[in-house]
């Protein structure tokens, strides 16, 4: 079965450091691009990083600075270290899968697997 | 910074009626990289759409997306029970490379 699973969310103080993992199985993880999605209760959904075939790491302001991607593949498996973390930053987060590459050419098509998600609470 | 303005922000339908999702981009989107989500309650986004208009593996022929440039729409031919939901519009090919709308919740009138 292809799935995602993250795990290391939990409760940490405002400044404070957490590292999540997303765990892939069922696929070939080093042909894809893996990204972390976030989404506070009762908001919409945020993106926060990713990651490509290519260990080329992508974020948007709101993190840069801040958050860290890496994978390893031979783990099959991603990582977010999250540092200097804010009340702001409270959301489950959720890892997803997303463009395929194979040695000539890449092909975009959204995320189209997800994980179940893991809260982070950065409260004191 | 590309931004996605979805409306209605809520619509309200039957089971059986047509539902007609709007989702307007700031600046063109990259070669149609526009995607649409399903979310319900406690659950994880689903894929529904990607590139526009093709629909991801298993998603029901009642689903199909529209559009490019800057305007892109999804429609619901006849909503099913189980499709009240929240749907989000995602662009994934521009800088940066990925931006979610706000979200058009479906609810049952």
């Amino acid at each position: 079965e292809v799935q995602l699973v993250e795990s290391g969310g939990g409760l940490v103080q405002p400044g404070g450091s957490l590292r999540l993992s997303c765990a892939a199985s069922g696929f070939t993880f080093s042909n894809y691009d893996i990204h972390w999605v976030r989404q506070a209760t009762g908001k919409g959904l945020e993106w926060v990083s990713g990651i490509g075939t290519a260990i080329d790491a992508h974020y948007p302001g709101s993190v840069k600075g801040r958050f860290t991607i890496s994978r390893e593949n031979a783990k099959n498996s991603v990582y977010l270290q999250m540092n200097s973390l804010r009340a702001g930053d409270t959301a489950v987060y959720y890892c997803a899968r997303g463009t395929y590459c194979n040695s000539t050419d890449c092909y975009r098509s959204g995320f189209d697997i997800w994980g179940q998600g893991t809260m982070v609470t950065v409260s004191s | 910074e590309i931004v996605l303005t979805q409306s209605p922000g809520t619509l309200s339908l039957s089971p059986g009626e047509r539902a007609t999702l709007s989702c307007r981009a700031s600046q063109s989107v990259t070669s149609r990289y526009l995607a649409w989500y399903q979310q319900k309650p406690g659950q994880a986004p689903r894929l529904l759409i990607y590139g526009a208009s093709s629909r991801a593996t298993g998603i029901p022929d009642r689903f199909s997306g529209s559009g490019s440039g800057t305007d892109f729409t999804l429609t619901i031919s006849r909503l099913e029970p189980e499709d009240f939901a929240v749907y989000y519009c995602q662009q994934y090919g521009g800088s940066p490379p990925n931006t979610f709308g706000h979200g058009t919740k479906v609810e049952i009138k």
